[in-house]
């Protein structure tokens, strides 16, 4: 596609329900990224796949926060038991793996976000 | 840890004022980015840019990485310019970024 997208834009949830969100990266983008924003901050990193190995998911805040990419290309970042401090707009970006691009070229595309709020 | 900063933390023009936004960085880089967000959430990419300096329209970056900071100019702001503009670096090479804590802009009529 054109672009990162994103689904759902918006999602409401009450406390201890799952949810999933997911991200449909540029064609051809290999690495993925998810972060997570909270109100009036900027991004935060939650967690990083290069196809479909996680190769990092260091910023996941705890163990109720899971993410996969099986194919490589879609991934669904999902949440159980939701909190209310898991509202936020969770942010997911593409960008070409800088090894296929030929150096050190690594600009990240975010899609348009998915707000979250978990009454 | 890494870290980056932005300033002002808040800025305020005139429509058809110019302003300089700054990013500062811990250490050296390998590829820095701006964006900016706009009212309804979306990260726009504004630049990327290691180093060197870039033009498109009205705005311009320079990254000096020896410096360690980044500086974006706006010139003849409009009020479409309006909403946080934000800086950010990886912390390992092609990997996750680390964001500034941005700069939120208002351009008045």
């Amino acid at each position: 596609g054109a672009g990162v997208s994103q689904s759902p834009r918006y999602k409401v949830a009450k406390r201890g329900q799952d949810v999933a969100l997911r991200c449909d990266p540029i064609s051809g983008h290999v690495s993925l990224f998810w972060y997570q924003q909270a109100l009036g901050q900027g991004p935060e990193f939650l967690t990083y796949f290069q196809n479909e190995a996680q190769l990092d998911k260091s910023g996941l805040p705890s163990d109720r926060f899971f993410a996969e990419r099986p194919e490589g290309s879609v991934s669904t970042l999902k949440i159980q038991r939701t909190q209310q401090e898991d509202s936020a707009v969770y942010l997911c970006a593409s960008s070409l793996d800088w090894l296929a691009g030929g150096g050190s070229y690594n600009e990240q595309f975010f899609g348009p976000g998915t707000r979250l709020t978990v009454l | 840890g890494i870290q980056v900063e932005q300033s002002p933390p808040d800025l305020i023009l005139q429509e058809g004022a110019n302003s300089t936004l700054r990013c500062n960085f811990s250490d050296s880089v390998n590829n820095l980015q701006w964006f900016h967000q706009n009212p309804w959430g979306q990260l726009i990419n504004l630049f990327y840019i290691p180093s060197g300096t870039k033009q498109n329209g009205r705005l311009s970056a320079t990254t000096v990485a020896t410096e360690r900071y980044s500086l974006l100019y706006i010139s003849s702001s409009q009020t479409t310019d309006s909403g946080v503009y934000f800086c950010a670096r990886p912390i390992n090479y092609g990997q996750n970024f680390v964001f500034g804590p941005g700069t939120r802009l208002s351009v008045l009529p």
